[in-house]
């Protein structure tokens, strides 16, 4: 069965900041899929981005960046000089064939961040 | 190029009342799913369909949830008798299809939020 664990509940920063949302997953399968989604507080989910197992290049987008460790089974999402836009609970998921690639979510980080 | 439609953005039904929930996928979408969010949960999967199809429903509650995708016309998910803990944010989501779960991305609706009173 697989499993996401974001261990940090909520986060507050400070404009211009940089914050890393951290995200732990655990599955037996060697091919899978992780997404991370914005909920902004009007509370439409954003799709950011779609990672399969076998990339674990690094990437990054304007002022997001991910950080994908196999060897850690950690997807994590970093934002340089956050902004009050940023503010929104982010969520990580995976899928795998063991749930028939329907994903799982994780309980979601929230981020704050002041002006 | 209109994303995923949900509608009504907000419900308030009381106890023992139906809630209808509409989902209209993203143009060129096949594939819908439904999922709940409690509060400060994160979303748990309920109900997968194609066109006419419930391909995977183990995340619906055997009783009073229901959900369809017609030929024509947007998915519906279906709650009889409503009690308080049906209150949350339902969000639908859709897919292109083309390698379904595997390999298609999600793009989700706004979120229908249910109230029970």
């Amino acid at each position: 069965a697989q499993k996401v664990t974001q261990a940090q509940t909520e986060i507050s920063v400070v404009e211009k900041e940089d914050v890393t949302l951290d995200c732990v997953y655990e599955t037996r399968d060697t091919t899978y899929y992780l997404f991370w989604y914005k909920q902004p507080p009007s509370g439409e989910l954003v799709f950011l981005i779609r990672r399969n197992s076998f990339d674990e290049q690094n990437e990054i987008s304007g002022r997001y960046s991910w950080n994908f460790q196999k060897s850690t089974s950690s997807f994590n999402f970093t934002i340089t000089a956050s902004q009050v836009v940023d503010s929104a609970v982010y969520f990580c998921a995976l899928s795998d064939p063991g749930g028939s690639y329907i994903p799982t979510f994780g309980r979601g980080t929230s981020l704050i961040v002041h002006p | 190029n209109a994303g995923v439609m949900q509608n009504p953005r907000h419900l308030v039904r009381r106890r023992g009342q139906e809630a209808r929930l509409r989902c209209s996928p993203m143009k060129g979408h096949s594939h819908v799913y439904w999922y709940r969010q409690l509060p400060e949960e994160g979303l748990k999967f309920m109900v997968y369909l194609q066109k006419e199809n419930i391909i995977d429903e183990s995340g619906m509650p055997k009783e009073r949830f229901s959900a369809e995708f017609p030929k024509e016309g947007p998915s519906i998910l279906r709650i009889q008798q409503v009690v308080r803990g049906d209150s949350a944010a339902y969000f639908c989501a859709s897919s292109p299809g083309r390698g379904g779960p595997s390999t298609d991305t999600q793009y989700f609706g706004p979120g229908t939020r249910l109230t029970v009173l």
